[in-house]
């Protein structure tokens, strides 16, 4: 079974276009995360969200915005597209009083801006 | 920043060599994670270190971490065709945020 799930594989969409990304965990986590990977391969933590707090990386563009339906979904919303929006994004989940402190994460949405 | 940056960015080594990854970050932590990438793949979790740990085993695997100079390593041994991926340490703060740096793409040829 599938700990930490993300759809779609890919995206493609035009400049301009809305778009959300879906992020599922089913291991009872209670911190879900988005990161950013860029074409240099850097991983860039956007998002830090548990049911009581959302932690924002403030060099995010305000276009980018989760949302959590429950506990094990935490969603990406993207408006107004930009070409330097294309990336891979990875939504990750760990449970914060575990010892270790682990993230699981997904397999990755490619995103392409045209 | 609290990034963590590794070194080399690029490795390539024969299979049954040893290959050692280091990663430099700026401030203190909580601890530091070891992840690995394969080509179009998630990130896989692969060891934690604590703050006041020195070093960690795990199979082949070996990592220190010396908070004084604000570094860490990470030791495969015995290396293998399969461990061909990107390697990434990622210093983790009280929030248990992580920060990555490029990672260090390693290729281990049969």
């Amino acid at each position: 079974d599938t700990a930490v799930s993300q759809t779609p594989k890919y995206l493609v969409t035009q400049m301009g276009n809305d778009k959300s990304i879906k992020c599922e965990q089913n291991l009872g986590h209670d911190t879900m995360y988005w990161y950013k990977q860029d074409s240099k391969k850097f991983l860039k933590i956007m998002f830090s969200y548990n049911n009581k707090e959302l932690i924002i990386n403030e060099t995010v563009p305000n276009r980018f915005s989760p949302k959590s339906p429950d506990k094990a979904h935490l969603n990406l919303h993207i408006n107004s597209l930009e070409l330097g929006d294309s990336a891979v994004y990875f939504c990750a989940s760990s449970q914060v009083r575990d010892p270790y402190d682990t993230q699981y994460f997904g397999p990755g949405t490619r995103l392409t801006v045209l | 920043s609290q990034q963590g940056e590794e070194d080399p960015q690029a490795l390539s080594i024969q299979e049954g060599e040893n290959a050692t990854m280091n990663c430099s970050y700026k401030t203190s932590i909580n601890n530091l994670q070891w992840y690995r990438q394969n080509s179009g793949r998630g990130l896989v979790h692969l060891i934690l270190i604590r703050s006041n740990e020195r070093e960690k085993h795990s199979g082949r695997l070996r990592v220190t971490l010396d908070t004084s100079k604000k570094s860490s390593s990470l030791l495969i041994t015995a290396s293998r065709a399969a461990d061909t991926a990107s390697y990434f340490c990622a210093p983790c703060n009280a929030g248990n945020m992580l920060t990555f740096g490029g990672g260090t793409r390693l290729m281990v040829k049969p």
